[in-house]
């Protein structure tokens, strides 16, 4: 079964400073793995996934992550955060192989942009 | 760029109610998906649709729940008897495949309160 933890439920940072979301997965198969965002009173939008090939993704507005077998990561950075970003990043790790495709998601994070 | 719409964004009903929720996912989409987020919650699965029948349904998907597409472009999901705690956002998404490496693109959700 696959699950996905995510840590810190709550980050702040400053207005030009890096943003580091983590996310840590448990996949029986190898994993694809997913960042949404979700903006207030908006649905989840992709910002970028991991299925396979290069191990550095880079997403929309400026976000990437990297997939890291060893320690089971897949951290969200972003090297200087902007006001806009201030929003919910949910991590998803697609579970496979049976009837369907379906997405379990993490706990989300929530990151408060400070001016 | 086409995107899944859902309505109502929001939905008052009183405890015991039939509601349906409404979804168009993308047009030329094959798999569909209800999810839902109580509040404070991570989101979870709820249902998957493919070829007009159920691929696989969570737990929470009891015999309450049913979901129907009754032509080619809506997707619903219908709620016999509300109770207290199905207060939640319902967010509906679509994919092309059913892949793992698919990507689901959601809907801005509907925000079901239950009195």
């Amino acid at each position: 079964a696959q699950s996905v933890t995510q840590l810190g439920s709550h980050v702040s940072v400053s207005e030009g400073a890096l943003v580091l979301l983590r996310c840590n997965y448990s996949s029986s198969v190898p994993p694809y793995l997913f960042w949404y965002v979700q903006y207030p009173n908006q649905g989840l939008q992709l910002l970028l996934k991991y299925t396979t090939g290069a191990t550095l993704v880079k997403g929309i507005n400026g976000f990437e992550a990297e997939f890291k077998k060893s320690e089971t990561s897949f951290h969200l950075t972003k090297p200087s955060a902007h006001m806009s970003d201030a929003a919910e990043y949910f991590c998803a790790v697609s579970s496979y192989g049976g009837a369907t495709n379906k997405l379990i998601f993490g706990t989300g994070t929530l990151l408060a942009v400070q001016p | 760029e086409p995107e899944v719409t859902q309505t109502p964004s929001h939905q008052v009903t009183q405890m015991g109610q039939e509601v349906i929720l409404r979804c168009v996912p993308i047009s030329n989409h094959l798999y569909f998906y209800w999810y839902r987020q109580i509040l404070g919650q991570k989101v979870e699965f709820l249902v998957s649709f493919y070829n007009n029948e159920i691929s696989e349904k969570s737990e929470i998907f009891d015999d309450q729940f049913s979901v129907e597409r009754p032509d080619g472009s809506n997707f619903t999901l219908k709620i016999r008897s509300t109770k207290l705690e199905d207060s939640a956002m319902y967010f509906c998404a679509s994919s092309l495949s059913g892949g793992g490496s698919d990507t689901q693109y959601f809907g801005p959700g509907t925000r079901l309160t239950v009195l």
